[in-house]
């Protein structure tokens, strides 16, 4: 059974950098696809972008070029980064895989960790 | 920008019937767009309940089932149960690599 666990700093600033790692274990990070999903304080989740193991991506429009989603499989990890981040941004993130049988849905989530911006 | 629109609340009473839609603000919702349903308790993470349409995950019980309806995806609950209080998302294949969750249903069984 996979297990994803996500890992960074609970507290941003304004205007800096949110970065994020999930750690997977359990499994092997190939050959599959992974996302990574947010969720704001008492609001519905949001879809923020997937990538490949390969290295290939996909992020949310809405995020205008601020997201960036790496991969490391020497490490089964992989990781998101937030530039220029707001309050807005102030969510619980979470990290998922999608289904290895049909990938268009998420069939493993980690608890996800709370990231405030704040000064 | 795409939109993905669920009712924000359902009531149902104990062994009724309740169905949740998910619509997609550039047009209708087909099999393509791979529909999957997810329930979620507070402070936990999301259960995958339904995939592609009408796939239950493993584990899910019968009372769960997913269609599309017109030109919505939907979840519906027959016999509902007190443990089915829960927020429920549906999650679309919207085009060329890009997913929208919709905007989230809460259930409330009394």
């Amino acid at each position: 059974q996979v297990q994803l666990q996500e890992s960074g700093p609970g507290l941003v600033k304004p205007s800096e950098t949110l970065s994020l790692t999930c750690t997977v274990s359990g499994g092997s990070i190939t050959p599959y696809y992974w996302g990574w999903i947010r969720q704001p304080p008492g609001k519905g989740l949001e879809w923020i972008g997937y990538i490949f193991y390969n290295g290939a991506t996909s992020y949310n429009p809405s995020l205008k070029g601020r997201v960036t989603i790496s991969v490391d499989t020497s490490q089964n990890q992989f990781s998101l980064r937030l530039y220029s981040v707001t309050a807005a941004d102030t969510a619980v993130y979470s990290c998922a895989r999608y289904s290895p049988d049909n990938p268009k849905h998420f069939d493993s989530w980690g608890r996800g960790t709370l990231v405030a911006v704040s000064s | 920008q795409t939109v993905v629109t669920q009712e924000p609340s359902f009531s149902v009473s104990p062994g009724g019937t309740v169905t949740l839609t998910c619509a997609l603000s550039s047009g209708s919702v087909t099999n393509g767009h791979y529909p999957s349903w997810y329930q979620q308790t507070p402070g936990q993470a999301p259960r995958t309940l339904i995939y592609s349409t009408n796939t239950r995950s493993s584990g899910v019980p019968g009372r769960f089932s997913g269609s599309i309806l017109g030109n919505k995806a939907a979840l519906t609950i027959t016999g509902a149960q007190a443990d089915d209080e829960s927020d429920y998302y549906c999650l679309l294949y919207v085009r060329s690599g890009i997913y929208a969750f919709g905007t989230g249903t809460k259930v409330t069984v009394l």
